[in-house]
């Protein structure tokens, strides 16, 4: 049962454009979500997050919003750069056991 | 400088031979994990840590064991490999609730 669900594998944006990535989660039990980027050959850095608390942070170029009663957040990137295509991964975890359950991730291209 | 240190960052390996992979931070970080990346399934989480002495089962634990004797490592150990642990695992660490995991470069491991 996948908990934090990232339907779209790959996304294709044009250079300075905005960049809208999705995310949804089952469990009402997370209260705090996470973005992290990965280039190949690397480990995954974190980008933001947002507690649910809230239902925006921004950092820079970097929004996330949290729709809790959708179950949904985005992460958006404004403007697109080339340094930014990688895999972004939504993450979430739960007060209960503090474990951080990933998606599958999205694939960013972003085109010149 | 903060870091997670992963070792080996590659490991060719035959089924049933034990391994040890190490893992070590430097941030005094009480939460450690550990996850494998496998295409198409994002990462997943093995094992984590939440203090010295104190391990829980992550999503897909079977085949691995971890210790945390010391708050600084927290080694993963393969008692007999097989070629379905073939995949890229990272370590990553976090100070507490409410924070970001940090990342190690990632080993990757083939058994044959």
């Amino acid at each position: 049962d996948q908990q934090v669900k990232q339907n779209s594998p790959s996304l294709s944006v044009q250079e300075g454009r905005i960049s809208i990535l999705n995310c949804d989660y089952t469990n009402s039990m997370f209260d705090y979500f996470l973005w992290y980027k990965k280039y190949p050959a690397e480990g995954p850095t974190f980008l933001i997050s947002i507690s649910s608390i809230k239902d925006k942070n921004e950092d820079g170029r970097f929004t996330v919003f949290l729709n809790k009663s959708a179950k949904h957040l985005s992460l958006h990137i404004v403007p697109s750069q080339p340094g930014d295509s990688a895999v972004y991964f939504c993450a979430a975890s739960a007060r209960r056991d503090d474990k951080i359950i990933f998606g599958k991730g999205t694939r960013l291209h972003i085109l010149p | 400088e903060a870091q997670v240190t992963q070792n080996p960052r590659y490991l060719i390996t035959v089924t049933g031979k034990k391994l040890t992979v190490t893992c070590s931070q430097n941030m005094n970080h009480e939460y450690m994990s550990w996850y494998r990346q496998d295409p198409g399934l994002g990462l997943r989480q093995i094992y984590y840590s939440m203090n010295v002495e104190v391990t829980d089962k992550g999503d897909v634990p079977e085949g691995y064991k971890v210790s945390r004797k010391e708050k600084r490592n927290f080694p993963l150990i393969l008692e007999s490999p097989s070629p379905n642990q073939t995949s890229l695992y990272f370590c990553a660490s976090r100070g507490g609730r409410y924070t970001e995991a940090f990342f190690g470069q990632g080993t990757r491991l083939t058994v044959v």
